[in-house]
Protein backbone atom coordinates (compact mmCIF):
# COMPACT_ATOMS: atom_id res chain seq x y z
CA UNK A 1 0.00 0.00 0.00
CA UNK A 2 1.43 3.60 -1.10
CA UNK A 3 1.33 6.08 1.26
CA UNK A 4 0.68 9.75 0.99
CA UNK A 5 3.36 11.10 -1.89
CA UNK A 6 4.04 14.68 -2.54
CA UNK A 7 5.79 16.71 -4.83
CA UNK A 8 8.17 18.75 -5.11
CA UNK A 9 10.44 18.68 -1.60
CA UNK A 10 11.87 21.52 -2.08
CA UNK A 11 10.76 24.68 -3.67
CA UNK A 12 12.42 28.26 -4.34
CA UNK A 13 10.38 30.75 -5.31
CA UNK A 14 10.33 34.39 -5.57
CA UNK A 15 7.22 37.13 -4.25
CA UNK A 16 4.77 37.74 -6.65
CA UNK A 17 5.34 33.96 -8.89
CA UNK A 18 2.91 31.56 -8.72
CA UNK A 19 3.22 27.84 -7.48
CA UNK A 20 1.52 24.62 -8.03
CA UNK A 21 2.20 21.84 -5.55
CA UNK A 22 0.92 18.02 -5.86
CA UNK A 23 -0.12 15.20 -3.98
CA UNK A 24 -0.94 12.03 -4.51
CA UNK A 25 -3.82 10.43 -1.68
CA UNK A 26 -2.87 7.01 -0.06
CA UNK A 27 -4.75 3.77 -2.09
CA UNK A 28 -8.28 4.11 -0.77
CA UNK A 29 -8.52 7.58 0.03
CA UNK A 30 -10.96 9.74 -1.84
CA UNK A 31 -10.55 12.89 0.71
CA UNK A 32 -7.62 15.42 0.65
CA UNK A 33 -6.34 18.21 2.99
CA UNK A 34 -4.19 20.82 2.59
CA UNK A 35 -2.30 22.01 5.37
CA UNK A 36 0.29 25.31 5.93
CA UNK A 37 3.01 24.42 8.55
CA UNK A 38 4.96 27.82 9.31
CA UNK A 39 8.51 27.24 10.98
CA UNK A 40 7.78 26.23 14.80
CA UNK A 41 4.08 26.66 14.40
CA UNK A 42 1.71 23.65 14.10
CA UNK A 43 -0.16 23.19 11.03
CA UNK A 44 -2.97 25.27 9.74
CA UNK A 45 -6.15 24.19 7.54
CA UNK A 46 -5.98 25.45 4.40
CA UNK A 47 -8.98 23.57 2.45
CA UNK A 48 -10.20 20.15 1.87
CA UNK A 49 -11.78 18.18 -1.43
CA UNK A 50 -14.18 15.48 -1.54
CA UNK A 51 -15.23 14.00 -4.90
CA UNK A 52 -13.53 17.21 -6.45
CA UNK A 53 -15.11 19.37 -4.91
CA UNK A 54 -14.01 21.93 -1.81
CA UNK A 55 -16.33 20.91 0.79
CA UNK A 56 -14.53 23.21 3.86
CA UNK A 57 -11.92 25.72 4.13
CA UNK A 58 -9.91 27.64 6.63
CA UNK A 59 -8.53 30.88 7.34
CA UNK A 60 -6.85 31.09 3.92
CA UNK A 61 -7.14 34.38 1.08
CA UNK A 62 -9.04 33.07 -2.30
CA UNK A 63 -5.24 32.96 -3.59
CA UNK A 64 -5.19 29.81 -2.56
CA UNK A 65 -7.16 27.50 -4.52
CA UNK A 66 -6.65 24.00 -5.28
CA UNK A 67 -8.00 21.08 -7.46
CA UNK A 68 -8.70 17.19 -6.70
CA UNK A 69 -8.61 15.01 -9.80
CA UNK A 70 -10.58 11.67 -10.70
CA UNK A 71 -7.44 10.09 -9.05
CA UNK A 72 -8.12 11.58 -5.80
CA UNK A 73 -4.99 13.45 -6.41
CA UNK A 74 -4.48 16.80 -6.03
CA UNK A 75 -3.04 19.84 -6.44
CA UNK A 76 -2.66 23.05 -4.29
CA UNK A 77 -1.92 26.32 -6.60
CA UNK A 78 -0.84 29.55 -4.57
CA UNK A 79 -0.88 32.84 -6.71
CA UNK A 80 0.97 36.30 -5.58
CA UNK A 81 3.22 34.81 -3.55
CA UNK A 82 3.95 36.60 -0.66
CA UNK A 83 7.08 36.57 1.77
CA UNK A 84 4.66 34.93 4.63
CA UNK A 85 3.51 32.01 2.76
CA UNK A 86 7.13 30.39 2.92
CA UNK A 87 5.78 27.42 5.45
CA UNK A 88 6.06 23.78 5.00
CA UNK A 89 2.89 22.52 2.73
CA UNK A 90 1.35 19.43 4.07
CA UNK A 91 -0.92 16.79 2.20
CA UNK A 92 -3.29 14.63 4.15
CA UNK A 93 -5.58 11.83 2.71
CA UNK A 94 -8.30 9.73 4.39
CA UNK A 95 -11.30 8.04 3.12
CA UNK A 96 -15.43 9.15 3.92
CA UNK A 97 -17.98 7.64 4.88
CA UNK A 98 -18.62 4.03 7.53
CA UNK A 99 -17.84 5.21 11.10
CA UNK A 100 -17.29 8.47 12.94
CA UNK A 101 -14.22 8.92 12.46
CA UNK A 102 -11.19 7.95 10.02
CA UNK A 103 -7.38 8.86 10.31
CA UNK A 104 -5.81 11.41 8.24
CA UNK A 105 -2.48 10.18 7.00
CA UNK A 106 0.21 13.07 6.38
CA UNK A 107 2.36 13.34 3.62
CA UNK A 108 6.18 14.29 3.68
CA UNK A 109 5.43 17.43 3.05
CA UNK A 110 6.67 20.01 0.18
CA UNK A 111 8.99 23.13 1.79
CA UNK A 112 8.26 26.74 0.12
CA UNK A 113 11.07 29.30 0.39
CA UNK A 114 9.69 32.75 -1.26
CA UNK A 115 12.63 35.01 -1.81
CA UNK B 1 -13.48 29.16 17.02
CA UNK B 2 -11.52 25.98 17.81
CA UNK B 3 -8.50 26.11 19.47
CA UNK B 4 -5.71 24.02 21.06
CA UNK B 5 -3.20 25.61 23.66
CA UNK B 6 0.02 23.20 24.46
CA UNK B 7 2.65 23.47 26.77
CA UNK B 8 5.59 25.33 25.11
CA UNK B 9 8.97 23.81 24.74
CA UNK B 10 11.67 22.34 24.43
CA UNK B 11 11.83 19.65 26.76
CA UNK B 12 15.07 18.17 27.34
CA UNK B 13 15.18 14.51 29.32
CA UNK B 14 17.24 11.82 30.34
CA UNK B 15 16.50 8.67 29.10
CA UNK B 16 13.64 6.94 31.70
CA UNK B 17 12.15 10.04 33.10
CA UNK B 18 8.87 10.30 32.95
CA UNK B 19 7.53 12.72 30.19
CA UNK B 20 4.36 14.68 30.72
CA UNK B 21 3.48 17.55 27.75
CA UNK B 22 0.07 19.44 28.65
CA UNK B 23 -2.76 20.13 26.36
CA UNK B 24 -6.17 21.70 26.70
CA UNK B 25 -8.68 22.92 23.85
CA UNK B 26 -11.57 25.25 23.47
CA UNK B 27 -14.52 23.99 21.19
CA UNK B 28 -17.77 23.36 20.84
CA UNK B 29 -19.26 20.25 20.10
CA UNK B 30 -18.01 17.51 21.32
CA UNK B 31 -14.51 17.05 19.38
CA UNK B 32 -12.05 14.31 18.86
CA UNK B 33 -8.72 14.50 19.84
CA UNK B 34 -5.18 13.29 18.90
CA UNK B 35 -1.61 13.52 19.38
CA UNK B 36 0.58 13.66 15.97
CA UNK B 37 4.24 13.11 16.12
CA UNK B 38 7.13 14.60 13.61
CA UNK B 39 10.17 13.03 13.32
CA UNK B 40 12.85 15.38 11.73
CA UNK B 41 12.04 15.52 8.04
CA UNK B 42 9.12 13.38 7.61
CA UNK B 43 5.37 14.26 8.19
CA UNK B 44 2.89 13.73 11.05
CA UNK B 45 2.22 10.41 12.15
CA UNK B 46 -0.60 9.83 14.50
CA UNK B 47 0.27 8.78 17.85
CA UNK B 48 -2.74 8.18 19.65
CA UNK B 49 -6.87 9.21 19.74
CA UNK B 50 -9.30 9.32 21.74
CA UNK B 51 -13.27 10.50 20.42
CA UNK B 52 -15.05 10.77 23.52
CA UNK B 53 -15.09 12.00 27.02
CA UNK B 54 -13.40 9.58 29.12
CA UNK B 55 -11.25 7.91 26.14
CA UNK B 56 -8.06 6.85 27.00
CA UNK B 57 -5.60 6.26 24.08
CA UNK B 58 -2.51 4.86 24.31
CA UNK B 59 0.10 3.53 21.44
CA UNK B 60 4.19 2.58 22.12
CA UNK B 61 4.02 3.31 25.87
CA UNK B 62 2.72 6.95 25.62
CA UNK B 63 -1.01 7.35 26.83
CA UNK B 64 -3.41 10.72 26.93
CA UNK B 65 -6.83 10.83 28.58
CA UNK B 66 -9.87 13.00 26.97
CA UNK B 67 -11.04 15.10 30.29
CA UNK B 68 -13.73 16.82 29.12
CA UNK B 69 -14.46 18.27 32.68
CA UNK B 70 -10.92 20.18 32.56
CA UNK B 71 -11.07 20.37 28.82
CA UNK B 72 -7.36 18.82 28.63
CA UNK B 73 -5.43 15.73 26.71
CA UNK B 74 -2.16 15.56 28.32
CA UNK B 75 0.03 13.60 26.82
CA UNK B 76 2.17 10.96 29.45
CA UNK B 77 5.19 8.08 28.88
CA UNK B 78 6.33 6.35 32.16
CA UNK B 79 9.98 5.88 30.41
CA UNK B 80 11.28 8.12 27.37
CA UNK B 81 13.64 6.58 24.72
CA UNK B 82 16.28 8.74 23.25
CA UNK B 83 14.13 7.95 19.60
CA UNK B 84 11.12 9.39 20.80
CA UNK B 85 13.25 13.12 20.38
CA UNK B 86 10.67 14.72 18.26
CA UNK B 87 7.71 17.43 17.78
CA UNK B 88 4.74 16.37 19.50
CA UNK B 89 1.49 18.31 18.61
CA UNK B 90 -1.82 18.02 20.32
CA UNK B 91 -4.98 18.61 18.01
CA UNK B 92 -8.82 18.42 17.94
CA UNK B 93 -11.01 17.39 15.21
CA UNK B 94 -14.31 19.12 15.11
CA UNK B 95 -17.62 16.92 14.03
CA UNK B 96 -18.50 18.55 10.71
CA UNK B 97 -17.92 17.27 7.44
CA UNK B 98 -14.82 18.32 6.56
CA UNK B 99 -13.67 16.97 9.97
CA UNK B 100 -10.26 19.66 9.82
CA UNK B 101 -7.84 18.95 12.08
CA UNK B 102 -6.96 21.94 14.70
CA UNK B 103 -3.76 21.99 15.83
CA UNK B 104 -1.31 23.23 18.92
CA UNK B 105 1.93 24.79 18.10
CA UNK B 106 4.05 21.84 18.92
CA UNK B 107 6.31 20.60 21.83
CA UNK B 108 10.13 19.74 20.97
CA UNK B 109 11.10 16.57 23.23
CA UNK B 110 14.65 16.08 23.42
CA UNK B 111 15.79 12.60 25.35
CA UNK B 112 19.48 12.95 25.89
CA UNK B 113 20.92 9.01 26.79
Amino acid sequence: ETGVTQSPTHLIKTRGQQVTLRCSSQSGHNTVSWYQQALGQGPQFIFQYYREEENGRGNFPPRFSGLQFPNYSSELNVNALELDDSALYLCASRSSGGGSYNEQFFGPGTRLTVL
Amino acid sequence: GDSVTQMEGPVTLSEEAFLTINCTYTATGYPSLFWYVQYPGEGLQLLLKATKADDKGSNKGFEATYRKETTSFHLEKGSVQVSDSAVYFCALSDSGSARQLTFGSGTQLTVLP
